[in-house]
């Protein structure tokens, strides 16, 4: 089993939806969480950063965390044809594995104008 | 400011080629990290240098041999490369310690022939 579980779409939605997408973690540990976004041969961007559980929001997106569950999901509200790109959460466990971040496999999201 | 730089975009190289990527970052990282990423799979790390000396090495081969010339710049030292390991070479920088909050650069497209 894999420490962390993305959907992995690929997923295809209209201009203007609300997109969810979804991480599972088995490890407890893991502190940290992020977002990157990557679009077709570019390198990943850090989208979101969240340490605690809970809701983080940052213009059209909220990151949330919830550890009692393992499970985080990131939204993207009023969804555009440039959020069309692979969604990518990553995790890390500081206290043992130091600078590793642990990556799901990405979700590939289509935004249709 | 939240770059980092890579060069060259491309590189195209025969396997008894000797050639060199190089990343640059001026955010006061003291924490650089090279990644490798194939189609479709998310990054994977290859090395960590934490203030200027390597503190993690994913048991990759020698014919990758990074080097750290000071805080602000990555090297990899590519030689005798094997097709499969064309791929996305991403370079990443942090702060050390605990938050792991990454950034990537552009990547460099290498393609071994």
């Amino acid at each position: 089993q894999k420490e962390v579980e993305q959907d992995p779409g690929p997923l295809s939605v209209p201009e203007g939806a609300i997109v969810s997408l979804n991480c599972t973690y088995s490890n407890s540990a893991f502190q940290y969480f992020m977002w990157y976004r990557q679009y077709s041969r570019k390198g990943p961007e850090l989208l979101m950063y969240t340490y605690s559980s809970g809701n983080k929001e940052d213009g059209r997106f909220t990151a949330q965390v919830d550890k009692s569950s393992k499970y985080i999901s990131l939204f993207i509200r009023d969804s555009q044809p440039s959020d069309s790109a692979t969604y990518l959460c990553a995790m890390s466990d500081p206290e043992t594995s130091g600078s590793r971040l642990t990556f799901g496999e990405g979700t590939q999201l289509t935004v249709n104008p | 400011d939240t770059e980092v730089t890579q060069t060259p975009k491309h590189l195209v190289m025969g396997m008894t080629n000797k050639k060199s990527l190089k990343c640059e970052q001026h955010m006061g990282h003291r924490a650089m990290y090279w990644y490798k990423q194939k189609a479709k799979k998310p990054p994977e790390l290859m090395f960590v240098y934490s203030y200027e000396k390597l503190s993690i090495n994913e048991s990759v081969p020698s014919r990758f041999s990074p080097e750290c010339p000071n805080s602000s710049l990555l090297n990899l030292h590519l030689h005798a490369l094997q097709p499969e390991d064309s791929a996305l070479y991403l370079c990443a920088s942090s702060h050390p310690g605990q938050s792991n909050e990454q950034y990537f650069g552009p990547g460099t497209r290498l393609t071994v022939t």
